[in-house]
């Protein structure tokens, strides 16, 4: 049970390249969300899925897509990589419902874009 | 507005100390979920306690203790005679629904 992986887990980008982040659960939760996190800005929501199919944007949308092709799988793309887009990345899922409801994370990816 | 506001940015304290860190929230719905997460020097974030609104009871765990105030829309957390692997970033949350609201963490260092 590996929970919530990332990948890959650090990234060099020059401006105006793209990528795609992967996260990846094995826990069959609904919903997964990806973030990032500034110093001292916390976590910030980036998009989020509540299920296979569906995305919804967050806090700070601009400027990333994503996709919810599968369950387990929720990706997260940059087109056009700018220096402000550098980051700790997070991705977490969670079930549906509650009481468990809290949000397990990944390991993060740090990204830095010159 | 949904708002999660954690006062304190940085906070040290000598090993064995005991430390409240403050998290007061804000929302009008009558039905969320507070949660508490540590993130250690090593980057992983890490669950440590969930409460629902409509459960005021106040948790200890170990070392740990929450306190649940609806009244003051405030839910801190005390840490007893800490230790200097509690040093950490510590993020209070607030979820409504589908979306979950972070504070900007509270810094906390344990000093030996």
């Amino acid at each position: 049970n590996a929970g919530v992986t990332q990948t890959p887990k650090f990234r060099v980008l020059k401006t105006g390249q793209s990528m795609t982040l992967l996260c990846a659960q094995d826990m069959n939760h609904e919903y997964m969300y990806w973030y990032r996190q500034d110093p001292g800005m916390g976590l910030r929501l980036i998009h989020y899925s509540v299920g296979e199919g569906t995305t919804a944007k967050g806090e700070v949308p601009d400027g990333y897509n994503v996709s919810r092709l599968k369950k387990q799988n929720f990706l997260l793309g940059l087109e056009s990589a700018a220096p402000s887009q550098t980051s700790v990345y997070f991705c977490a899922s969670s079930r549906t419902a509650p009481p468990t409801y809290e949000q397990y994370f990944g390991p993060g990816t740090r990204l830095t874009v010159t | 507005a949904q708002k999660v506001t954690q006062a304190q940015t940085e906070i040290s304290v000598v090993e064995k100390e005991d430390v409240t860190l403050d998290c007061v929230y804000e929302t009008r719905d009558t039905t969320y979920y507070l949660f508490w997460y540590k993130q250690p020097p090593s980057g992983e974030l890490v669950f440590l306690i969930r409460r629902n609104s409509f459960d005021e009871q106040n948790e200890i765990s170990g070392r740990y203790s929450w306190n649940f105030q609806k009244s003051t829309s405030s839910f801190n957390f005390t840490i007893t005679a800490s230790q200097v692997v509690d040093s950490a970033v510590y993020f209070c949350a607030l979820r409504l629904y589908d979306k979950v609201i972070f504070g900007p963490g509270t810094s906390l260092s344990v000093i030996p």
